[in-house]
């Protein structure tokens, strides 16, 4: 029973192409977020939503756009795709309402720009 | 800017030793901080969260504190077992965002 998934698990894809990751919660969360780590393990985030609306977009190349089509979504489409764009991208949720806000990640996607 | 740190980058030890990884953060207005589990080809896992009112939490084999005028935290894991092997992420919340360090890679040798 998975709390927060991603599709698809890993992606080898060439440079130039056009990607998707998807990203769902079954939590009832209101916040949810993509992350990047990169290969010295650091995870900076890229995008946060919260009910739909965009809250955090840090600098990130325009060619990641993020798509939220309802509050148990949210999908990250990345156009013309670079090798730097190698990486895991991690999806999380967060219920900011509770006492305690936990941030409950996704099992992570791999992506391989060749 | 907020900059979070942890020291060391990989530990070894032998099963049933006590263990302490550290994590550093040069802002000390956060919200809470977390630390996290990081298993090889999963996400991560929460294992303890501290607000920024609190000292230490408790759970299980683990113990977190957090000093947030001196911008340190310490996880304390007990009588270390294999399973324990993992790499262990701190994160600080400022509010919405986190800042995770680049983690401390531990090996638990039997």
């Amino acid at each position: 029973d998975t709390a927060v998934s991603q599709t698809p698990k890993y992606l080898v894809t060439q440079m130039g192409n056009d990607k998707s990751i998807k990203c769902e919660q079954n939590l009832g969360h209101d916040t949810m977020y993509w992350y990047k780590q990169d290969s010295k393990k650091f995870l900076k985030i890229m995008f946060s939503y919260n009910n739909k609306e965009l809250i955090i977009n840090e600098t990130v190349p325009n060619r990641f756009s993020p798509k939220s089509p309802d509050k148990a979504h949210l999908n990250l489409h990345i156009n013309s795709l670079e090798l730097g764009d190698s990486a895991v991208y991690f999806c999380a949720s967060s219920h900011p309402g509770l006492a305690v806000e936990t941030q409950y990640f996704g099992p992570g996607t791999r992506l391989l720009v060749l | 800017k907020q900059e979070v740190t942890q020291i060391p980058a990989a530990l070894s030890v032998p099963e049933g030793e006590n263990l302490v990884l550290n994590c550093s953060f040069t802002d000390s207005a956060i919200y809470n901080l977390q630390w996290f589990r990081q298993d090889p080809g999963k996400g991560l896992t929460s294992l303890l969260l501290i607000q920024s009112s609190q000292r230490e939490q408790t759970s299980g084999r683990l113990n977190a504190s957090l000093d947030k005028s001196s911008g340190r935290s310490t996880l304390y894991i007990a009588a270390s077992q294999p399973g324990d092997s993992a790499t262990y992420l701190c994160a600080v919340s400022p509010n919405n965002d986190m800042r995770f360090g680049a983690g401390t890679r531990l090996t638990v040798k039997p």
